[in-house]
């Protein structure tokens, strides 16, 4: 069975770095064949996905986030990361790791199968 | 901002049918991209619920199904049950956006 974790800090000053590790467990990410991605949810805007890493090191950025967005895979540890900077009030939100799978060999047909429990992510001083 | 709008509630009596809207324009469901469901409870991550349209995953009841028609897509309930009471997520990918969009969620209440 596929599990995925947040950790992180839960307050985060303005204008600092916002970062996050999603644990992986049940599955080889160095196996291939999934995306893992990072979605939020804010209180009132709803959800919002954020980005995807591949386990080889391919990335792809929500346009909106892409200056200040970083995703990254670390399979020995079995692990993804997320890091954003520069933060704003408007980054508070409950962020979740989730496990992109394939439908067809076209990215945008994929669905988001698997998700962690999210963690609260409140940007404050 | 969520560029698939959802009624933001649906309710019905146990047992009823219920239907979920889901509308897009021609960057997203109407350029023929795949909707998905999620079922989220309070406090609780969004389960998968419907992907590729109308397949359901392993353990989701066949009281749940899909459908897509043009720019808008609906998520039907059948035979309600109370656990059925949920928020509800449609998801696709817009052309525009370049990159995978959300609903702005239906809460479902069984009266």
């Amino acid at each position: 069975q596929v599990q995925l974790q947040e950790s992180g800090p839960g307050l985060v000053k303005p204008s600092q770095t916002l970062s996050l590790t999603c644990s992986v467990s049940g599955v080889s990410m160095g196996r291939g064949g999934y995306y893992w991605t990072w979605v939020r949810q804010h209180p009132v805007k709803g959800l919002e996905w954020l980005g995807y890493a591949y386990y080889s090191g391919i990335t792809y950025y929500h346009p909106s986030l892409k200056s200040r967005l970083t995703i990254s895979v670390d399979t020995s540890k079995s692990q993804f990361s997320l890091k954003l900077t520069s933060v704003t009030a408007a980054d508070t939100a409950v962020y979740y790791c989730a496990r992109l799978a394939p439908l067809g060999v076209v990215t945008s047909r994929w669905y988001f199968d698997v998700w962690g429990r999210g963690t609260l992510v409140t940007v404050s001083s | 901002q969520s560029v698939l709008t959802q009624s933001p509630s649906v309710s019905g009596a146990p047992g009823q049918r219920v239907t979920i809207s889901c509308t897009g324009n021609s960057s997203n469901i109407g350029a023929d991209f795949d909707i998905h469901w999620y079922q989220q409870f309070p406090g609780t991550a969004p389960k998968l619920l419907i992907y590729g349209n109308n397949n359901r995953p392993s353990g989701v009841p066949d009281r749940f199904s899909g459908s897509k028609s043009g720019t808008s897509a609906s998520l039907a309930i059948t035979g309600l049950q109370a656990e059925d009471e949920a928020d509800y997520y449609c998801q696709s990918f817009d052309n525009s956006l370049r990159g995978y969009v959300f609903g702005t969620g239906t809460k479902v209440t069984v009266l």
